[in-house]
């Protein structure tokens, strides 16, 4: 089946810094990428929808300017965390969809966030 | 709106017994609907989905599901559980055509199969 890969798979950062969370699509061509973040032991919440070459849609309540989507590519879309706090840490994962799978998407492995 | 619920946050069961867990949802419209299973800090991975025809849905891993459009449910189920199976899933729905087919997930049920 399709892959999604995503990188990196953990990272610990600073409270102020950016982070920036990688998403492909290793062997099809994702002309729709999700970002979602789930909180320990809790549902995954749509932070926001990416179709290439467009502004990403970001779900109500999410931040725009501190969750940076960009998905220039058919093959990745990255998330950026801009200035990181504490509750910044989760567990962000991305899911991508082709022209072709329908409603079926595949998911990458999680990223996990940790803001010190 | 859509929404899903998974009324259990926990099911247990022994290896070897039958193992349902349950999901009921709320939209308008045919939905699509989708079971995912995940491990401890991993990502999901689909288990089986109905979109139209035999309500009964066959999936990875010897899963199941039925789709029961009268109760608006899609229980999940397997005959014979192993402690393998022990996981977090998630039931998730999307309407057809419609915002890129935008999944709204349930909260989730913990599965435990002891020995």
């Amino acid at each position: 089946g399709a892959v999604v890969s995503q990188h990196p798979s953990w990272v610990i950062c600073k409270s102020g810094t950016s982070v920036k969370i990688e998403c492909r699509s290793l062997d099809f061509q994702a002309t729709t990428m999700f970002w979602y973040r789930q909180f320990p032991k809790q549902s995954l919440m749509l932070m926001a929808t990416s179709n290439e070459g467009s502004k990403a849609t970001y779900e109500q309540g999410v931040e725009k300017d501190k969750f940076l989507i960009n998905h220039a590519s058919l093959t990745l879309s990255t998330l950026t965390v801009t200035s990181a706090h504490p509750e910044d840490s989760s567990f962000y994962i991305c899911s991508a969809r082709d022209a072709t799978s329908g409603p079926r998407k595949f998911f990458g492995p999680g990223t996990r966030l940790t803001v010190l | 709106a859509q929404s899903v619920a998974q009324p259990e946050d926990q099911v247990n069961v022994a290896e070897g017994n039958p193992l349902t867990v349950k999901c009921t949802y709320s939209v308008s419209g045919n939905p699509y609907l989708f079971w995912y299973v995940q491990y401890p800090n991993r990502g999901l991975q689909f288990l089986l989905k109905y979109i139209t025809g035999d309500n009964l849905v066959k999936g990875s891993y010897g899963f199941e599901a039925e789709f029961n459009k009268s109760q608006t449910s899609f229980h999940l189920k397997k005959p014979s559980a192993l402690v393998s199976d022990s996981a977090l899933y998630f039931c998730a729905v999307s309407l057809p055509f419609s915002n890129d087919y935008k999944l709204s997930f349930g909260a989730g049920t913990t599965v435990t199969v002891r020995a």
